[in-house]
């Protein structure tokens, strides 16, 4: 069994200024790790995923992530955010061994980026 | 660019009732799922779906919920005496072969009333 914990429900921050978002998960098995973004009235994007190799990803819209194995954790950075970025941000893992492509995602609860001017 | 729609984007139903919510996956795509997120509370797995057989489901997936894709391109996900904490709103995905991204819809949002 898998889960996420998303500590920050809700993270306001100023434009231009740096943002993290927190991430961590806790599994029985190596997990694939994904960050998903959701813009108001829309579905959810993949902005960036953890698979193996380098533990620093690069996602869309300027967003990286690091993997850290030792502290099961996956948090989302970006070093100057815009007004556009406010969103709903989840963090998700799944199963590296599931069969085919089938890759059920655990979702952590979410967190709220608001961008202000 | 191709992309998974879902319809309706919103739907109002009385508590019994039977509902259906309605997805077209990407053409090429293997796998779909069904999610869903009830207000303030996290996206939820219920069921994926591959080569017309469920391929795994939670325990919120019981009795009352079935999938079916009735023709080479609608997924569909039906709720049969819908109850008021079936409110919430329903994501419908779907992965490539070999891929690990999902691709989501922009979901529908069930109210019951």
């Amino acid at each position: 069994a898998q889960s996420v914990t998303q500590l920050d429900s809700q993270v306001p921050v100023f434009e231009e200024a740096p943002v993290e978002l927190r991430c961590n998960y806790s599994s029985s098995v190596s997990v694939y790790l994904f960050w998903y973004v959701q813009y108001p009235n829309q579905g959810l994007q993949l902005l960036l995923k953890y698979l193996s190799g380098s533990t620093l990803v690069k996602g869309i819209n300027g967003f990286e992530a690091e993997f850290n194995k030792s502290q099961t954790s996956f948090h989302l950075r970006k070093p100057s955010v815009h007004i556009s970025d406010t969103a709903e941000y989840f963090c998700a893992v799944s199963d590296r061994h599931s069969g085919g492509s089938n890759y059920k995602l655990t979702f952590g609860k979410g967190t709220l980026l608001t961008v202000n001017p | 660019e191709p992309e998974v729609t879902q319809t309706p984007s919103h739907q109002v139903t009385q508590m019994g009732q039977e509902v259906i919510l309605r997805c077209v996956p990407i053409s090429n795509h293997l796998y779909f799922y069904w999610y869903r997120q009830i207000l303030g509370q996290k996206v939820e797995f219920l069921v994926s779906f591959y080569n017309n057989e469920i391929s795994e489901k939670s325990e919120i997936f019981d009795d009352q919920f079935s999938v079916e894709r009735p023709d080479g391109s609608n997924f569909t996900l039906k709720i049969r005496s819908t109850k008021l904490e079936d409110s919430a709103m329903y994501f419908c995905a779907s992965t490539p072969p070999g891929s690990t991204e999902a691709f989501f819809g922009q979901g529908t949002r069930l109210t019951v009333v």
